[in-house]
């Protein structure tokens, strides 16, 4: 079926780097963009970054601009994020989600409404 | 970054109740918004989108409306497995903001 899994999360200290993977099955992943969206505990959901099919355009939250890194290996059906300099706020269940992408006969686009999400992974960041 | 006020924070409806949440930005997003359901642990899920296409698969009890700054998901008659919590999002600009959220209960 149509998935989305991550992983990569852990404990990590202020200051260190971790990677996340989201690894895509069900669907072709070369076809869709996907964004990572995370949520602190207890909080509401915020938006962190967004990769476009093919990998050629990227677009990050501020808060995270510099320091994180959205990637995609087509081949592999995996979206990458790397998180460098973390912070403690950065404390958060990690989620990937699938952009809905609608075709007509004739062409294809984005609603940028995020339709297939993974369970989420735990980043931890603390001393 | 376009600011996004979900009303009401939470509510305690009853099973059948009609049940309305308004989301409200900062500035005009003409029809761009979506609206999720997130129940606990869980991740959420996509239930409209562009203010009011229904997502395949989501119950016809939900509608959404609204465009410009103003919009409303409406559950027409309630059931146990909408207790959740609901949040909207605009896509009309980078960063795609979130609201708050509203919290749902059932009675």
């Amino acid at each position: 079926q149509v998935q989305l899994v991550e992983s990569g999360g852990g404990v990590v200290q202020p200051g260190r780097s971790l990677r996340l993977s989201c690894a895509a099955s069900g669907f072709t992943f070369s076809d869709y963009a996907i964004h990572w969206v995370r949520q602190a505990p207890g909080k509401g959901l915020e938006w962190v970054a967004v990769i476009s099919y093919d990998g050629s355009n990227k677009n990050y939250a501020d808060s995270v601009k510099g320091r994180f890194t959205i990637s995609r290996d087509n081949f592999q059906n995996t979206l990458y994020l790397q998180m460098s300099s973390l912070r403690p706020e950065d404390t958060a269940v990690y989620y990937c989600a699938r952009d809905k992408r609608d075709c007509s006969s004739t062409s294809c686009f984005r609603h940028d409404a995020f339709d297939i999400w993974g369970q989420g992974t735990k980043v931890t960041v603390s001393s | 970054d376009i600011r996004m006020t979900q009303s009401p924070s939470s509510l305690s409806a009853s099973v059948g109740d009609r049940v309305t949440i308004t989301c409200r930005t900062s500035q005009s997003i003409a029809k761009y918004l979506n609206w999720y359901q997130q129940k606990p642990g869980k991740a959420p899920k996509l239930l409209m989108y562009d203010a009011s296409s229904l997502q395949s698969g989501v119950p016809s009890r939900f509608s959404g409306s609204g465009s410009g700054t103003d919009f409303t998901l409406t559950i027409s008659s309630l059931q146990p497995e909408d207790s959740a919590t609901y949040y909207c999002q605009q896509i009309y600009s980078l960063p795609y903001t979130f609201g708050q959220g509203t919290k749902l209960e059932i009675k």
